[in-house]
């Protein structure tokens, strides 16, 4: 099958610590994007790569970091400096980097912080 | 910064009513997406409007682009509990560098 995964879908971390979320895909797109959801609020931006060995910043980067080292993976941690972690996390990828290039999704991370 | 506005937030409705979303920006739109995320699931693409005044459908829905490309509207004829979710509308304003989503109409329905 193709598509994008994610893992795990539930996480729960204490305060204070690190967290990696995953991300897959093996459509052979070339961008891949974070997005953060909270209750009642659209979708924002954390990171996004065009490229393999690239990314950039989006609207809501503090507190995160991104890795690039394969095309298939994206991989974002949640840093201890991000003061309000608990949200709804979605990975997506395009077949490039494109405002008309239709993003696919992964069934998100839901990352609670206690 | 750039902003695509979409309402209402939340719409409920009986079933068999119809419904609808708009999305509007203060600038110029190169294209518009809308996508639909079901309650617990992740967003999922429906369709791409691209040119002025273009009206795309998709069995009861029906998708429009301004004719100045600044906003947009989806509507659901007869709706079901099917259509139960949170619509997104994404855009890329002028000046932009990327995609940016709407708020999100959150869709319930009376059975």
């Amino acid at each position: 099958d193709g598509g994008i995964t994610q893992s795990p879908k539930y996480l729960f971390r204490k305060e204070g610590q690190n967290v990696t979320l995953s991300c897959e895909q093996n459509l052979n797109h070339d961008a891949m994007y974070w997005y953060r959801q909270d209750p009642g609020q659209g979708l924002r931006l954390i990171y996004y790569s065009q490229i393999v060995n690239d990314f950039q910043k989006g609207d809501i980067a503090e507190g995160y970091s991104v890795s690039r080292e394969k095309k298939e993976s994206f991989p974002l941690t949640v840093t201890s400096a991000q003061k309000n972690p608990t949200a709804f996390y979605l990975c997506a990828s395009s077949i490039a980097y494109g405002p008309t290039d239709t993003q696919y999704f992964g069934p998100g991370t839901r990352l609670t912080v206690l | 910064g750039q902003q695509v506005m979409q309402i209402p937030q939340y719409q409920h409705v009986q079933e068999g009513e119809d419904f609808t979303t708009y999305c509007n920006s203060s600038t110029t739109l190169s294209n518009i997406q809308w996508y639909k995320q079901r309650p617990g699931g992740h967003p999922v693409f429906l369709i791409q409007l691209v040119k002025s005044g273009e009206v795309k459908k998709q069995k009861r829905l029906t998708f429009q682009f301004g004719e100045a490309k600044k906003n947009s509207s989806l509507h659901i004829t007869a709706t079901q509990t099917t259509d139960v979710g949170t619509y997104f509308c994404a855009g890329k304003p002028r000046g932009a560098q990327k995609l940016v989503f709407g708020q999100g109409t959150r869709l319930t329905i009376n059975p």
